[in-house]
C-alpha cells in the first residue's frame, strides 16, 4: 500500500532533550516536506526537500533540522525542543513540488 | 463588480444540498492550487487540483473554480453526504517547493 509513515504517533518529552521524528515513503517520490499544524494558524511548512541531499527552509524552520540522505526517508530533528514546539506534525511527499501531497497520519508532540 | 465568496471558518449544510467552500490566496505568482480534506485524527487527503492556466476543473462530485483576477479559489461539492464532513484546506504553490495553506473550513453535513 502506498503510504507515508511517521513515527512516533505521540511523543511527550522535556525541554532540551533532542528528538527525531521519522518519516518514510514507499512511493519513490522525489519531493518531501514537513508541516506543523496549530489551532488558529493552520498548516505551516517547516522544511522541504526537492530530492536527495537537497533541502530548503519553509516558513517556520527555526528550531528544526532535517536531512535527506536517501530518497525514502526525511527525518525531522529537534536538537533542543522547547514548549513552543508543542504541535501536530505532518510529513508529506509527492512526485514533484507541483503534484498533490500524500500526508502521513501525524505526530502529536508535547514538550513540557 | 464581481461578487466573490467569503471564506467562512465553518459551514453547515443539509445532506443532499450542494456545498461551496471559498478560499482567498495571497500570491499572484502561484500557479498550482490544491484542495485537501482532513478528517479527525488523520492527515490531509488530496481532493482536486488546478493549474493557473485553467479556471475550472471537475472531478467526481467536486468542482474547483479559480479566479486569478481576485485571487480566489472555490470548491463545490455536489449532493453533500455525511462522509463529506471534515475540514477543507486550499493550498497554493508560490514557487517550486514552497506550499502555503489557507485557513481551513469545517464542513458539517446534517442528516
Amino acid at each position: 500500500e502506498a503510504q507515508v509513515t511517521q513515527n512516533p504517533r505521540y511523543l511527550i518529552t522535556v525541554t532540551g532533550k533532542k528528538l527525531t521524528v521519522t518519516c518514510s515513503q514507499n512511493m519513490n517520490h522525489e519531493y518531501m516536506s514537513w508541516y506543523r499544524q496549530d489551532p488558529g494558524l493552520g498548516l505551516r511548512q517547516i522544511y522541504y526537500s526537492m530530492n536527495v541531499e537537497v533541502t530548503d527552509k519553509g516558513d517556520v524552520p527555526e528550531g528544526y533540522k532535517v536531512s535527506r540522505k536517501e530518497k525514502r526517508n526525511f527525518p525531522l530533528i529537534l536538537e533542543s525542543p522547547s514548549p513552543n514546539q508543542t504541535s501536530l506534525y505532518f510529513c508529506a511527499s509527492s512526485l514533484g513540488s507541483m503534484s498533490p501531497l500524500h500526508f502521513g497520519n501525524g505526530t502529536r508532540l508535547t514538550v513540557t | 463588480g464581481e461578487s466573490v465568496g467569503l471564506h467562512l471558518p465553518t459551514l453547515s449544510v443539509q445532506e443532499g444540498d450542494n456545498s461551496i467552500i471559498n478560499c482567498a490566496y495571497s500570491n499572484s505568482a502561484s500557479d498550482y492550487f490544491i484542495w485537501y480534506k482532513q478528517e479527525s485524527g488523520k492527515g490531509p487527503q488530496f481532493i482536486i487540483d488546478i493549474r493557473s492556466n485553467m479556471d475550472k476543473r471537475q472531478g467526481q462530485r467536486v468542482t474547483v473554480l479559480l479566479n486569478k483576477t481576485v485571487k480566489h479559489l472555490s470548491l463545490q461539492i455536489a449532493a453533500t453526504q455525511p462522509g463529506d464532513s471534515a475540514v477543507y484546506f486550499c493550498a497554493e504553490t508560490p514557487r517550486a517547493g514552497k506550499s502555503t495553506f489557507g485557513d481551513g473550513t469545517t464542513l458539517t453535513v446534517k442528516p
